[in-house]
């Protein structure tokens, strides 16, 4: 069976960084492109980046482009979103989302900026 | 580029219903390679079509995507009280993968 874990959310102050991590077990991160996709209560989902499947091109959302960087680890299965300078309207719960199509989504790590 | 759905939608059980998703970039059309997901309250959003009208496995028969006029658009035939959720669209604009602001489906 697919699934897909996200870890490394936390509360964090504004101004500070985080490391987010994804994992998969039952498929391979680097069988297509990675998503990182977030949830902000009030606002839906915004696609935060991209990386293909092995890690040699990327994108990022317009709205935090400069503040985040996706890299991939392809021999331990992880995809990373790391986060710099947070603000507050970045709490959210932060996704993962592997395979074609958007077509696996881990259940989220909540992030929470908060002073 | 910004992508419009309806704020909400109300439909009663066993109705039909049809969302819609329009882009102030131009008409929507089968190279934009229209997304639509579900995000039921507690769950993990999940995908239900890719390039405008292809289904994933777990997708319901109940629901289809088409292009109508010059919107993305999805359709729930037999809606069911499991249906209410949040339906998002999602696109590849030139300049981004955009998600639309989501149409809020109460089954009442």
């Amino acid at each position: 069976e697919v699934e897909i874990m996200e870890s490394g959310g936390d509360v964090v102050r504004p101004g500070t960084s985080l490391r987010l991590s994804c994992g998969a077990v039952g498929f391979r991160l680097s069988d297509d492109w990675v998503r990182w996709v977030r949830h902000v209560p009030g606002k839906g989902l915004e696609r935060l980046a991209s990386i293909n499947n092995d890690g040699s091109v990327t994108s990022y959302g317009e709205e935090v482009e400069g503040r985040v960087v996706v890299s991939t680890d392809i021999v331990k299965n992880e995809v990373f979103l790391q986060l710099v300078n947070l603000r507050r309207e970045d709490t959210g719960l932060y996704y993962c989302v592997g395979g074609d199509w958007y077509r696996h989504w881990g259940h989220g790590t909540r992030v929470t900026v908060s002073a | 580029a910004v992508l419009t759905q309806e704020p909400s939608l109300t439909v009663s059980p066993g109705g039909t219903v049809t969302f819609t998703c329009g882009s102030n970039a131009g008409p929507v059309t089968e190279a934009l390679r229209p997304y639509w997901l579900q995000h039921r309250p507690g769950h993990a959003p999940r995908t239900l079509f890719y390039r405008t009208s292809d289904r994933h496995p777990w997708t319901p028969a109940r629901f289809s995507a088409s292009i109508l006029g010059d919107k993305a658009a999805l359709t729930l035939s037999g809606a069911l009280p499991e249906d209410e959720a949040v339906y998002y669209c999602l696109m590849s604009l030139p300049t981004d993968q955009t998600f639309g602001g989501g149409t809020m489906l109460t089954v009442l």
